[in-house]
């Protein structure tokens, strides 16, 4: 079985301050990790994907991610936040052999000004 | 590109009628998923398309829902008869192959009253 957990329902933080969103996950195999952001009324729009090698992972705008195997995590950072970046964020993974994404709850980022 | 395209974008319906999502995805891909995304259960796979194949449909919830897709360019989901808990919102994504990046269309919004 596969799983993402997304220990935050919501990270506040200053426009200019660094940012973390954090994910955990748990899989049989290699882990594929992905990040996904979804503003209002809109659909999943893909940030960037862990397969294997660098454990930095550098995605769409300025997001970058760190994959690290002993913790079983890949946290999202951002080195200054941006107000536009207020959005709901979604870890998910996948078993190298599969398709199915298991996706985490979400979590609510607010960038205040 | 045009993206994964979904419609309709809203639907309100009343309880017992059929409700018919559409998608087209991406040119080329030949992997299409559903997901239905609430806010009890967050994002959960509904069904999974291989070259127009119905490769895994455990998500589907019961016999009330089912899913086509009669050729690699359009996929329909359909339920029927309709419950007020299958408001949700509705996402079709799509992939080159069932491991590759999932690109998700915009939604749709479903209210059964």
């Amino acid at each position: 079985a596969q799983s993402v957990a997304q220990p935050e329902d919501q990270v506040n933080v200053a426009e200019g301050n660094p940012l973390t969103v954090k994910c955990t996950y748990s899989v049989s195999g290699n882990p594929y990790l992905f990040w996904y952001v979804q503003y209002p009324n809109r659909g999943l729009q893909f940030l960037l994907k862990y397969i294997t090698g660098d454990n930095l992972v550098k995605g769409s705008y300025g997001f970058e991610a760190e994959f690290n195997k002993s913790q079983t995590s890949f946290h999202l950072k951002k080195p200054s936040a941006l107000v536009s970046d207020s959005a709901l964020y979604f870890c998910a993974v996948r078993a190298n052999s599969g398709y199915a994404l298991n996706f985490g709850k979400g979590t609510s980022l607010l960038v205040t000004p | 590109d045009a993206g994964v395209i979904q419609s309709p974008r809203h639907e309100v319906t009343e309880m017992g009628q059929e409700v018919t999502l559409r998608c087209k995805p991406i040119s080329g891909h030949n992997s299409l998923f559903w997901y239905r995304q609430t806010m009890m259960r967050g994002l959960e796979l509904l069904i999974y398309f291989n070259n127009n194949v119905p490769i895994d449909d455990s998500g589907m919830p019961e016999d009330r829902f089912s899913a086509k897709m009669p050729n690699a360019s359009f996929s329909t989901l359909k339920i029927q008869p309709s419950e007020p808990r299958d408001s949700a919102v509705y996402f079709c994504a799509s992939s080159l192959g069932g491991g590759d990046t999932q690109y998700f269309g915009p939604g749709t919004r479903l209210t059964v009253l």
